[in-house]
């Protein structure tokens, strides 16, 4: 088992670019999620979903887009990067809903310059 | 909204003291809650949850949180700090049953150990 994976490991942008941060898990995981991670903010939940075909918003939604085509994989897309999406990107899933153990991919760090 | 505090957001301590890293939840009725770590440039990985029943829970590399219904915390300790706990902590809630579609964390706690 891969678990969580997550590409790329480091991006940079120019504002106002758009790209996809990529997630996949291969525990058959029916609950995902996107959370970003700045410092002394801890980390914020983006989008989550309990089910292929089913997203929801989480706290801080604006900027973000996402879908969910299949269990496995659980892309998030940036519109129109702004400097103020820089961070570091995790994605996370479990069994079937937020209150089970929660397990993390290895991030990606975004710089929008 | 569930919401979560970690007081402190740096806390350092001797190796082999004490280590108590404190967290209090919002909700009147209780969540679930969690203990997450994080190792320098790594995600994150569970420590320890409450979910129901014993309110004192063990977890992995011998820390433990007891949960308090009265004073809505769940403190996390460990006996014995060690070199290899330095770490980023952080405490998460879950509402329970259907409300429970997130898990909301807290901004963390940085340890620190020195030898």
């Amino acid at each position: 088992n891969a678990g969580v994976t997550q590409t790329p490991k480091f991006q940079v942008l120019k504002t106002g670019q758009s790209m996809t941060l990529q997630c996949a898990q291969d525990m058959n995981h029916e609950y995902m999620s996107w959370y970003r991670q700045d410092p002394g903010m801890g980390l914020r939940l983006i989008h989550y979903s309990v089910g292929a075909g089913i997203t929801d918003q989480g706290e801080v939604p604006n900027g973000y887009n996402v879908s969910r085509s299949t269990t496995e994989d659980f892309p998030l897309r940036l519109l129109s990067a702004a400097p103020s999406q820089t961070s570091v990107y995790f994605c996370a899933s479990s069994y079937n809903r937020a209150q089970e153990t929660q397990y993390f991919g290895p991030g990606t760090r975004l710089l929008v310059l | 909204a569930q919401s979560v505090t970690q007081l402190g957001s740096h806390v350092s301590v001797s190796e082999g003291a004490l280590v108590l890293l404190r967290c209090n939840y919002s909700s009147s009725v209780p969540p679930y809650l969690f203990w997450y770590v994080q190792y320098p440039n790594q995600g994150l990985q569970l420590l320890l949850k409450y979910t129901t029943g014993a309110t004192l829970v063990k977890g992995i590399n011998g820390f433990e949180a007891e949960f308090k219904k009265s004073e809505t915390s769940f403190h996390l300790t460990k006996p014995s700090a060690h070199m290899s706990d330095a770490a980023e902590y952080f405490c998460a809630v879950s509402d329970r049953g259907q409300a429970g579609t997130a898990l909301i964390f807290g901004k963390g706690t940085t340890l620190s150990v020195s030898s």
